[in-house]
């Protein structure tokens, strides 16, 4: 599975939009960019994944670049729950086992 | 939630003994997994299972043992505990249904 990069921490202000970049150049045609939370102590949380269109769900919206090596999570109006560890995640959706292996992620702190 | 179960939640153990870890799921899904998360780090993958006695190894398995005899539980072994083995431990199931991953709620194991 190809190698991301992101930044260890931001903030942003409750209420605004928290937009968190992945780097993954190394992406492969058949490897999908998918993120996961982790809220204090408890277990990863899948948010939404997607290959190279954008893609939106009720969580968040993802934005992948045409050349597919970085994306961007949208959470549009972040909350004082959003504060977490996300996870960016580029893998194979039908590898075997559908192994994830996780970095080291992006500890974002919602202020109010 | 994906009815998956964690037991135990907390556990301290001395060096040298034997300790398992269990993982329950109530939705018959094929693929489980276990994972352990040390501070300030991401996931990092064991072992995973992708039916009833069919196993195999992750990237970090030494050291651990798993035994999956029924489909509902996915047992993790440390058949002699050792400090390094001191973690967080999550299990996660994929999903058949989105084929994506849901972890359950953790172990905490301490290893004196």
């Amino acid at each position: 599975d190809a190698k991301t990069t992101q930044p260890p921490s931001m903030d942003c202000a409750e209420g605004r939009a928290a937009n968190l970049p992945c780097n993954h150049s190394t992406i492969s045609g058949n490897e999908y960019v998918y993120w996961y939370r982790q809220i204090h102590s408890q277990g990863p949380q899948y948010i939404i994944h997607g290959l190279k269109n954008n893609e939106t769900n009720e969580m968040a919206s993802l934005i992948i670049t045409e050349d597919r090596k970085s994306s961007t999570l949208i959470l549009p109006h972040a909350t004082l729950r959003d504060t977490a560890v996300y996870y960016c995640i580029v893998r194979v959706a039908e590898a075997a086992g559908n192994k994830l292996t996780f970095g080291g992620g992006t500890r974002v702190l919602v202020k109010p | 939630d994906a009815g998956i179960t964690q037991s135990p939640r907390h556990k301290v153990t001395e060096t040298g003994t034997p300790v398992t870890l269990r993982c329950h799921q109530t939705e018959n899904h094929r693929y489980m997994y276990w994972y352990r998360q040390d501070p300030g780090h991401g996931l990092r993958l064991i072992h995973y299972s992708y039916g009833v006695k069919d196993t195999d190894k992750g990237e970090v398995s030494d050291g651990y043992s798993v035994s999956r005899s029924k489909t509902e539980d996915f047992l993790l072994t440390l058949e002699s505990a050792t400090s390094s083995q001191t973690s967080v431990y999550f299990c996660a199931i994929m999903a058949r249904e989105d084929n994506e991953q849901y972890f359950g709620p953790g172990t905490r194991l301490t290893v004196t």
